[in-house]
Formats: structure tokens, C-alpha cells, sequence
């Protein structure tokens, strides 16, 4: 089946700092990636459509000078946290689409 | 994009038959119905997807009625390994531009021995 992979698994970071994280997906190629943050307890909140070449599409509320989102290829978008700060801490999902979405195994960030 | 409504927790015990139903009144023509379980600290995973009347594969069962306002999760003889979170979600699969999936609360399944 199609594989969905992120890196890092976790990351712990400083606070001001900034955080890549990878989605990538492995045996097919995905025009559309989608972007989900998740806090404990609580469901998964999509923070951006992420097209291949084009500007990412972001939901309401969610900052795009923050959340930096490229997808250059058909296999790979990555989702930058910039300077980051403690309430950034979440558990971050991507899905790539390709006539239903495929979940990756998130990543795990804390700011410290 | 049609908003989803489930029951915020269920209780089972092993081995018994577990069924999580969703609202969806506001389905359009061209959604799926799609189900997807998450384990803490791990990416959903897709369990059983469909259109119409009745869906089956190794693990579940989705039973939709005509109207297609529901739909029915069916897990048989379920394991401890089950208690997870049960997402139902509707979307249109076929195209990326309208196919980004809203997660509703979930249901949170907890197997008991």
C-alpha cells in the first residue's frame, strides 16, 4: 500500500528557533499534500493544502509567515515552524493525496 | 464540507461486536464516506471507505442506508488492541481540490477484558 513517511519522528527545539519537518511519500507520487496539527487529547485540525509548484492554501487562522509550507516535488513538501515558541508544541500530521489521502506517522514537537 | 457528528466515547469488551455510527446530514452527491482509526502518537490509519449500501474488508464493515445521512462502523469481535480513536469523515476522493478531509471529534473506543 502507499507509504507515507515524516522526518524528524521528534524534535525538541528552543524556543526562537526554527523547525523543518519533512513528508514524504514513498511509492507515489502526490499532487496535493495536506498539513494537521494535533494537541493532546483533542482531534486533528488542518492547517494547510499544500500543491505541488504552487503556494500552499492555509485555513483560517493559521499564520502563513509562520508556518512556511514548500512542496517541490510530487513526492516531497516540508512545513517549516518559524520561530518557534512553547504553544507551538503539537503532534504535526501530513497526508498526500492521491485519490484518498495517506496519513504519515506524524512528528513530535516540543519548544522548549 | 458536510460536518460529521459521533459519540465522543464507547466502552466494549473483547470479543464482541463493536458499532460506531456517524451522522452526516449534509453529505453531498459526490462524498465518500471514509473511516480511519488513530492510535496516541501515530498518523490515522484508513480502515474501510465507501459510497453506498454495504462495504466489507478484512478488519470492518460500513453499512450506509439509502439516504446516506449515516453511516455505520462495524468492528467484529474486537481485542484489546482496538481501543483507539474512530474518526468518520465525508469528502469528495476523487479530485484533490475538494478532497481535504475536516476531522470531527472522533470516537473513542476503550476494549475492556
Amino acid at each position: 500500500g502507499a507509504v507515507v513517511s515524516q522526518h524528524p519522528s521528534w524534535v525538541i527545539c528552543k524556543s526562537g528557533t526554527s523547525v523543518k519537518i519533512e513528508c514524504r511519500s514513498l511509492d507515489f507520487q502526490a499532487t496535493t499534500m495536506f498539513w494537521y496539527r494535533q494537541f493532546p487529547k483533542q482531534s486533528l485540525m488542518l492547517m494547510a493544502t499544500s500543491n505541488e509548484g504552487s503556494k500552499a492554501t492555509y485555513e483560517q487562522g493559521v499564520e502563513k509567515d509562520k508556518f512556511l509550507i514548500n512542496h517541490a516535488s510530487l513526492t516531497l513538501s516540508t512545513l517549516t515552524v518559524t520561530s518557534a515558541h512553547p504553544e507551538d508544541s503539537s503532534f504535526y500530521i501530513c497526508s498526500a493525496f492521491s485519490y484518498e489521502q495517506f496519513f504519515g506517522p506524524g512528528t513530535r514537537l516540543t519548544v522548549l | 464540507l458536510a460536518k460529521t457528528t459521533q459519540p465522543i466515547s464507547m466502552d466494549s469488551y473483547e470479543g464482541q461486536e463493536v458499532n460506531i455510527t456517524c451522522s452526516h446530514n449534509n453529505i453531498a452527491t459526490n462524498d465518500y464516506i471514509t473511516w480511519y482509526q488513530q492510535f496516541p502518537s501515530q498518523g490515522p490509519r484508513f480502515i474501510i471507505q465507501g459510497y453506498k449500501t454495504k462495504v466489507t474488508n478484512e478488519v470492518a464493515s460500513l453499512f450506509i442506508p439509502a439516504d446516506r445521512k449515516s453511516s455505520t462502523l462495524s468492528l467484529p469481535r474486537v481485542s484489546l488492541s482496538d481501543t483507539a480513536v474512530y474518526y468518520c469523515l465525508v469528502g469528495d476522493m476523487r479530485s484533490s481540490n475538494t478532497g481535504k478531509l475536516i476531522f470531527g471529534q472522533g470516537t473513542t473506543l476503550q476494549v475492556k477484558p
